[in-house]
């Protein structure tokens, strides 16, 4: 079976500061790993994924995400917040034959 | 860049009653997907659909759910009798392929209210 776990129901940063949503997953075979943003009454936009070829994978919109096989994690990074970055973001596995799976989401906060 | 589209954006039934949720995938995807959102809670897997049967549901989808593909472009979730807990956001997927690297691609979502 394959899971991942969010740490953090909702992220607060003020405008410019460095994003960090935390997400560490579970997986008895090689994961495949995902980002989605869902903007307020929207549906999921995927953000980057790992898929093996880097560790270290870049998206939209300025994020970026590295795979750590050691600690089990896929964090999800940006330098710099922007107040259009208030969102819900999922972070979501999925292997060779198996279905996706997401995380509980955190709502990302940005104050001005 | 191609798109998942789902009809209608919203949907307000009785409790009791049928409803039919419409998906058109991305034409040269092969597998489809059926997720709900209940509000404020996680993303949850409902359903995969791969050459015209089911892969794999999940412990949600009952017998009060089933799925069609009627034509060429269409993908449909059906819920025969809606119960107030079935109110929440219902989002369709596809995907080129089953290897792990494909993502997702996801509509826009129906958000059905049940009452």
């Amino acid at each position: 079976a394959q899971s991942v776990t969010q740490l953090g129901s909702h992220v607060s940063v003020s405008e410019g500061a460095l994003v960090l949503l935390r997400c560490n997953y579970s997986s008895s075979v090689p994961p495949y790993l995902f980002w989605y943003v869902q903007y307020p009454n929207q549906g999921l936009q995927l953000l980057l994924k790992y898929t093996s070829a880097a560790t270290l994978v870049k998206g939209i919109n300025g994020f970026e995400a590295e795979f750590k096989k050691s600690e089990t994690s896929f964090h999800l990074t940006k330098p710099s917040a922007h107040m259009s970055d208030a969102a819900e973001y999922f972070c979501a596995v999925r292997s060779n034959n198996n279905d996706m799976r997401f995380g509980a989401g955190t709502r990302l906060t940005v104050k001005p | 860049e191609p798109e998942v589209t789902q009809t209608p954006s919203h949907q307000v039934t009785q409790m009791g009653q049928e409803v039919i949720l419409r998906c058109v995938p991305i034409s040269n995807h092969l597998y489809f997907y059926w997720y709900r959102q209940i509000l404020g809670q996680k993303v949850e897997f409902l359903v995969s659909f791969y050459n015209n049967e089911i892969s794999e549901k999940s412990e949600i989808f009952d017998d009060q759910f089933s799925v069609e593909r009627p034509d060429g472009s269409n993908f449909t979730l059906k819920i025969r009798s809606t119960k107030l807990e079935d109110s929440a956001m219902y989002f369709c997927a596809s995907s080129e392929g089953q290897e792990g690297g494909y993502g997702y691609t996801f509509g826009s979502g129906t958000r059905l209210t049940v009452v």
